[in-house]
């Protein structure tokens, strides 16, 4: 069984501050992890994955995410955070397998200040 | 990135009837697609995977009767909610891959679409 986990329900960060939201998993196997972002009332965006390779990932809109094996985490950051940054951000993981779907975290509500 | 679209965006309906939900991958073939319901503030959940040609593999839990899926082409996917009664009420995401390109291990996901039976 493959799992996510991401430990806040909520972040709040002042704009221009550098912002981190956790995610940790659990698969048997390597594991191919995603960050989405969902706006109200909308579907989610990709925002970036790590598949195989170096372990910090760049992705869109300025965020990226590390990869840390031995602390099974893949938490998303951003240097200086935005007010329109703010939004619902999900984790996801499944394992390298061609059969295996994507397991969600719960999410993590992103609030960025003025 | 790829574009999912899906119709319609909102859709209300009465106690008893069928709605069909459409996920189209605009450009781009999708020989797999997945349908997800999310509950308000909470994570996606999902409901069960389409292959084009073939039937659907539902989750546990996932009434097939229910919501019947239909993966027609390798641009469309349907879900009609059969019946449709009050606690159907949700949002509805559909995702699909992209096949045999180096971005097939990535889901892009429809924008959802709102379902509320009265």
């Amino acid at each position: 069984a493959q799992s996510v986990a991401q430990p806040e329900d909520q972040v709040n960060v002042a704009e221009g501050n550098p912002l981190t939201v956790k995610c940790t998993y659990s698969v048997s196997g390597n594991p191919y992890l995603f960050w989405y972002v969902q706006y109200p009332n909308r579907g989610l965006q990709f925002l970036l994955k790590y598949i195989t390779g170096d372990n910090l990932v760049k992705g869109s809109y300025g965020f990226e995410a590390e990869f840390n094996k031995s602390q099974t985490s893949f938490h998303l950051k951003k240097p200086s955070a935005l007010v329109s940054d703010s939004a619902l951000y999900f984790c996801a993981v499944r394992v390298n397998s061609g059969y295996s779907t994507l397991t969600f975290g719960k999410g993590t509500m992103l609030l960025v200040s003025p | 990135g790829a574009v999912v679209s899906q119709h319609p965006s909102r859709v209300i309906c009465k106690s008893g009837t069928s709605v069909k939900i459409e996920c189209r991958s605009l450009d781009f073939q999708a020989t797999t697609m997945f349908w997800y319901r999310q509950f308000p503030k909470k994570s996606l959940m999902l409901m069960a995977t389409s292959n084009e040609g073939s039937k659907a593999t539902y989750e546990q839990g996932v009434e097939k009767d229910k919501f019947l899926i239909n993966h027609a082409s390798l641009t469309l996917s349907t879900l009609t909610v059969t019946s449709a009664h009050p606690e159907d009420s949700s949002f509805y995401i559909c995702s699909a891959r992209l096949a045999g390109t180096s971005d097939q291990e990535t889901q892009y996901f429809g924008p959802g679409t709102r379902l509320l039976v009265l």
